[in-house]
């Protein structure tokens, strides 16, 4: 069956260091992956995506990799801050007309 | 402009009762989507709508659900009869395309049916 897990339901890490987060799937083939953020009582909000041909993407402090061969992308937040403390969630798209299956997500929290 | 906008925030309900939810989604998109979320099973797609016509709406759960787009600013969800199980925050979505493009996400409207 086909399915999309986020590694661990919460993460914890002290400010300043790099927080990692995985993201699996099995039985799709994206054409393309997408990270998005969600704060508690609000929508989420997107944030990155990256393309089957891409092996990495960068937005200042964020940075995503996507292997297709391992069926994985990472999610690293470098230098993190507690303002980063959030929930991420990864969505794929099955196709190039499919729906944006989501992940449940990490819960990151950063402390002082 | 304002952004995806859901009404109500909070809505409380008994069971069995009927319950609509609106949105109202960016102006120029064409596409909008209705997306339920909990704690077991995370964000679910329920059903989407590109140019106000039903395209997907194989993620409604059950025939107690319906959504309607009447025109391009404007759609609901409506639950009828409502049921305990039911409640989850309901997210409504809308993008520019299906494609590559992201999805901006109202606040979404908690739900919760007594």
């Amino acid at each position: 069956s086909q399915k999309i897990e986020q590694n661990s339901e919460a993460l914890n890490i002290q400010e300043g260091k790099t927080a990692t987060l995985t993201c699996n799937y099995t039985n799709y083939s994206p054409a393309y992956l997408q990270w998005y953020r969600q704060d508690p009582g609000r929508g989420p909000v997107f944030l990155l995506l990256i393309r089957e041909n891409e092996k990495e993407k960068r937005k200042e402090r964020l940075k995503v990799t996507f292997d297709t061969t391992l069926k994985q992308s990472l999610f690293h937040i470098t230098a993190s801050q507690p303002a980063d403390s959030a929930t991420y969630l990864c969505a794929l798209r099955a196709g190039s007309q499919g729906n944006l299956i989501f992940g449940k997500g990490t819960k990151l929290s950063v402390k002082p | 402009d304002a952004g995806v906008i859901q009404s109500p925030r909070h809505e409380v309900t008994e069971m069995g009762q009927e319950v609509t939810l609106r949105c109202k989604p960016i102006s120029g998109h064409d596409y909008l989507f209705w997306y339920r979320q909990t704690m077991m099973r995370g964000l679910e797609l329920l059903i989407y709508f590109n140019n106000n016509v039903p395209i997907d709406d194989s993620g409604m759960p059950e025939d107690r659900f319906s959504a309607k787009m009447p025109n391009a600013s404007f759609s609901t969800l409506k639950i009828q009869p409502s049921e305990p199980r039911d409640s989850a925050v309901y997210f409504c979505a809308s993008s520019l395309g299906l494609a590559v493009d992201e999805q901006f996400f109202g606040p979404g409207t908690r739900l919760t049916v007594l």
